[in-house]
């Protein structure tokens, strides 16, 4: 079955500067890549997804890059605020099987 | 936000004893799921149903049980509890589209199980 690793599993920036995370996956067949965002006792929201048909996708301050051949996808956050201090999740999805999560990264912004 | 509801919220309970969760949802939505959420460990599928009385194992699926009796609702059953099983429990419901489960999943609030 699916295996998605990601890392790193913690990373502290400075305020401003930006944050990127890095997840891989094993199974060729996967076509849809979220990532969620989970403030502490919250629950994981939505932030962003990109499906296999597309390279990179911006939503203001994020943006996610696919690289189908290498089954990587990465986050990327700009310009990064206090606000971004949480816990981030990719996951992957061939369709016929549910998501599968990586384990997750803190990402803590220092003012 | 999408429309889910989990109870309880939170429960302390002792080993060996059944414990329910239940998952309502008011957006009509095909797929439903339950994760355990443990440090280390990211998110953890237990239960996914695809429709009323259709329910299919995830990645730790040993201990539960799930039931799916209406499209709104979707229960999980821990038997007898053991400590292993005190976590935190997310239910999630996503709409059918493509290929069916490669969709955007919705989170509810959580159940903070503790089991002594």
């Amino acid at each position: 079955g699916e295996n998605v690793e990601q890392h790193p599993s913690t990373l502290s920036v400075q305020e401003g500067d930006s944050a990127v995370i890095k997840c891989t996956y094993s199974d060729s067949a996967s076509n849809y890549f979220p990532w969620y965002k989970q403030e502490l006792g919250k629950r994981p929201q939505l932030i962003i997804d990109i499906r296999s048909n597309v390279g990179e996708k911006k939503d203001q301050r994020i943006a996610v890059t696919l690289n189908k051949t290498a089954k990587h996808f990465s986050l990327h956050i700009t310009e990064t605020q206090p606000e971004d201090s949480a816990v981030y999740f990719c996951a992957a999805s061939s369709g016929n099987t549910p998501l599968v999560f990586g384990k997750g990264t803190r990402l803590s912004v220092i003012a | 936000d999408a429309g889910i509801t989990q109870s309880p919220r939170h429960k302390v309970t002792e080993t060996g004893t059944p414990v329910t969760l239940r998952c309502h949802q008011t957006e009509n939505h095909r797929y439903m799921y339950w994760y355990r959420q443990d440090p280390g460990h990211g998110l953890r599928l237990i239960h996914y149903s695809y429709g009323v009385k259709d329910t299919d194992k995830g990645e730790v699926s040993d201990g539960y049980s799930v039931s799916r009796s209406k499209t709104e609702d979707f229960l999980l059953t821990l038997e007898s509890a053991t400590s292993s099983q005190t976590s935190v429990y997310f239910c999630a419901i996503s709409e059918k589209g493509g290929q069916g489960l490669n969709q955007p999943q919705h989170f509810g609030d959580g159940t903070r199980l503790s089991i002594l």
